[in-house]
């Protein structure tokens, strides 16, 4: 069964730092891996999708990497905002019936 | 707008009492599923269904049903709801399940089972 870890679990940092969020997972048999953020009283929102095929993936300041053999992922978060604030979640997703499998999230704090 | 829409988005009601949760998606998305989202559990699956007539169980299945009649509608049915069903519901959507397509989530339903 897929396990999922996060770290760190929560982060408060000032405005303008560059960021890593941690994740590990147990079962290197996914598809691919997603990260979302959720702010509060709202859904998730998908942040980049990295084929198991892919090293990483970019969107704007957000920069994603796999590496599916050792079981990890890396969310750079780059010249971080107020904005950016929220928390963090990250999904492998097994073939077809298995799904997401999220971790527990980083709870993100930007100081303005 | 593309979107997934869940209600109702916040629910108190008492032990026995059967509800429903409706989930509709306006995507043309095949897969669509169910999750819980706890404290220190985090999000957890409960159903899932690759398309039309085709649900499966998740993780977390008990004391819940789904039907998936048409390709947009996913409702989450509690036949007699107790209060560790007590939880933030999300409902998702992907184009297909487990081919690379990015989940769309909608914005939650709180269910407080009393």
């Amino acid at each position: 069964k897929q396990e999922v870890t996060q770290i760190p679990a929560a982060l408060s940092v000032p405005e303008g730092e560059n960021l890593v969020l941690n994740c590990s997972f147990t079962d290197s048999a996914i598809y691919n891996l997603q990260w979302f953020r959720q702010d509060p009283g709202k859904g998730l929102t998908s942040l980049l999708l990295i084929q198991s095929s892919q090293r990483e993936q970019t969107s704007g300041r957000l920069n994603a990497s796999l590496d599916k053999s050792s079981g990890r992922s890396t969310l750079y978060i780059a010249a971080s905002q107020p904005g950016d604030s929220a928390t963090y979640l990250c999904a492998p997703e097994g073939g077809g019936a298995d799904g997401l499998t999220f971790g527990k999230g980083t709870h993100l704090i930007i100081q303005p | 707008e593309a979107q997934v829409t869940q209600n109702p988005r916040y629910l108190i009601t008492v032990t026995g009492k059967k509800l429903t949760v409706t989930c509709s998606q306006n995507m043309n998305h095949e897969y669509m599923s169910w999750y819980r989202q706890d404290p220190g559990l985090g999000l957890r699956q409960i159903y899932y269904s690759m398309n039309v007539e085709v649900t499966d169980k998740g993780d977390v299945p008990e004391g819940y049903k789904v039907s998936r009649k048409e390709k947009r509608n996913f409702p989450l049915i509690l036949e007699s709801p107790s209060p560790n069903q007590t939880s933030l519901y999300f409902c998702a959507s992907s184009l297909w399940g487990g081919w690379n397509q990015p989940q769309h989530f909608g914005d939650g339903t709180r269910l407080s089972i009393l």
